[in-house]
């Protein structure tokens, strides 16, 4: 999984709770990404970021937020989790974010469940 | 609304066989288009990546191919083995000076002894 651990890779959690999804990488590259896997919907962007404490939203951002303090850590936060959060969670790579060529690395994934 | 959408959902094959996947997409504007696959608990590695003007590309057994003009894709796994039982997912590089990738659902492929 080309360098990128995710922890935990499961987690039963209530409704109401806060919940932090961590995303660590060794290969030193720029971009980061979160997004969510869902039964009968393509993997879809949740947050990404660019750089330290550069971060932006993607398609699916209502309800989480993000924090990088160190290029080989990004975080997700689900301030207040809710059972539509209950998916897998997938954090991805990139050295850069324009490059058409330019691949995105995926890591293990975290399965999320929100009772 | 881009899209993209792959057919079929699930297939089954024996060991040994060859199959098709289709991909059809309406993304635009368009900048290239990947094929990932993913194992189950895994997440997805890729397995071509083509710009429009790459028709054909291949990564061993794997042989995807593209027409930018028809806007469809498919990926060819040839011989298939044990190990080729994962979802193949189709995903388009929209061409916005961002890399915003917009994934297919994937096809579901269990190859049978």
């Amino acid at each position: 999984d080309a360098g990128i651990t995710q922890s935990p890779r499961h987690k039963v959690t209530e409704t109401g709770t806060p919940v932090t999804l961590r995303c660590h990488q060794t290969e030193n590259h720029r971009y980061m990404y979160w997004y969510r896997q869902d039964p009968g919907h393509g993997l879809r962007l949740i947050h990404y970021s660019y750089g330290v404490k550069d971060t932006d939203k993607g398609e699916v951002s209502d309800g989480y937020s993000v924090s990088r303090s160190k290029t080989e850590d990004f975080l997700l936060t689900l301030e207040s989790a809710t059972s539509s959060q209950t998916s897998v969670y997938f954090c991805a790579i990139s050295e850069s974010g324009g490059s058409s060529y330019n691949e995105q690395f995926f890591g293990p994934g975290t399965r999320l469940t929100v009772l | 609304k881009n899209q993209v959408e792959q057919s079929p959902q699930s297939l089954i094959i024996l060991e040994g066989k060859n199959c098709t996947l289709q991909c059809n997409y309406t993304v635009s504007p368009f900048s290239n288009l990947r094929w990932y696959k993913q194992d189950t608990g895994r997440g997805p590695v890729s397995l071509t990546i083509m710009t429009f003007s790459e028709n054909t590309k291949s990564n061993g057994r794997y042989t995807a191919t593209l027409d930018a003009d028809t806007k469809q894709s498919s990926l060819h796994i040839t011989a298939s083995q044990l190990s080729d039982s994962a979802s193949y997912i189709c995903v388009v590089l929209e061409n916005t000076g961002f890399q915003k990738l917009v994934f297919g659902t994937g096809t579901r492929l269990l190859v049978s002894p």
